[in-house]
């Protein structure tokens, strides 16, 4: 079974600074799906980014983007130029494709903006 | 137009009691998904629908649990003689489905979730 972890509880950073939110996880497939999905307090779960693991280019999305390290099985999300609309739950995402098996998530990282 | 609704927004219910949470998902998606989330087991897959289909319901977490799906439209999640730990977020998504260039192209967009509470 695939596993996905996100070894930061927890993670703080100054309005306007850059973070990492780091992400591993564990499959013996060679074409699948990462997702970073954004939930604040109102709980919808807001796509933020989608990795395919065919593609080499990582992907990025405005101030967001990734470092998708296949041979690591690493898919880190960096946050540029902080914003406090940034704050929430941020959880990482496996997706094997096909759509039968749904997604596999982190536990998550809470993500606080400092003023 | 509009993403994933899910009714009711908050469930308190009576333990034993049954309780039906609805999905609409978004126009045009055949694929719908069904998460829980709760504090102990963070968020679970539960099942998926390809129109009216459900080709597997063993992530279901147990026989009291059942869903549907009608009209490749709207779903139903049915939690019968509720118990305490079924407390938890229950979330929808709906997808589009499909490949474009051999590749697998879904991304699931999710509803805002119904909070369960089981008293």
């Amino acid at each position: 079974a695939q596993t996905v972890t996100q070894s930061q509880p927890e993670m703080s950073v100054q309005e306007a600074e850059t973070v990492t939110l780091s992400c591993t996880y564990d499959t013996s497939e060679s074409d699948y799906y990462l997702f970073w999905y954004k939930q604040p307090p109102s709980r919808q779960m807001i796509l933020v980014i989608r990795q395919e693991a065919y593609k080499q280019q990582n992907a990025t999305e405005n101030r967001f983007s990734v470092n998708f390290q296949k041979a690591a099985k690493s898919f880190s999300l960096k946050i540029s130029d902080s914003q406090l609309g940034d704050a929430a739950m941020y959880f990482c995402a496996y997706d094997p494709g096909g759509g039968a098996d749904g997604l596999t998530f982190g536990k998550g990282t809470h993500l606080i903006i400092q003023p | 137009g509009a993403g994933v609704s899910q009714s009711p927004s908050n469930k308190v219910t009576e333990k034993g009691k049954d309780v039906e949470l609805r999905c609409d998902p978004i126009s045009g998606h055949t694929a719908l998904y069904w998460y829980r989330q709760s504090l102990g087991q963070g968020l679970e897959f539960l099942i998926y629908f390809q129109g009216n289909s459900a080709p597997d319901k063993s992530g279901l977490p147990s026989d009291r649990f059942s869903a549907e799906r009608t009209g490749g439209s709207v779903s139903t999640l049915t939690i019968q003689r509720t118990q305490q730990e079924d407390s938890a977020v229950y979330l929808c998504a709906s997808s589009l489905g499909g490949l474009a260039g051999g590749h697998y192209t879904d991304t699931q967009y999710f509803g805002p979730g119904t909070r369960l509470t089981v008293l």
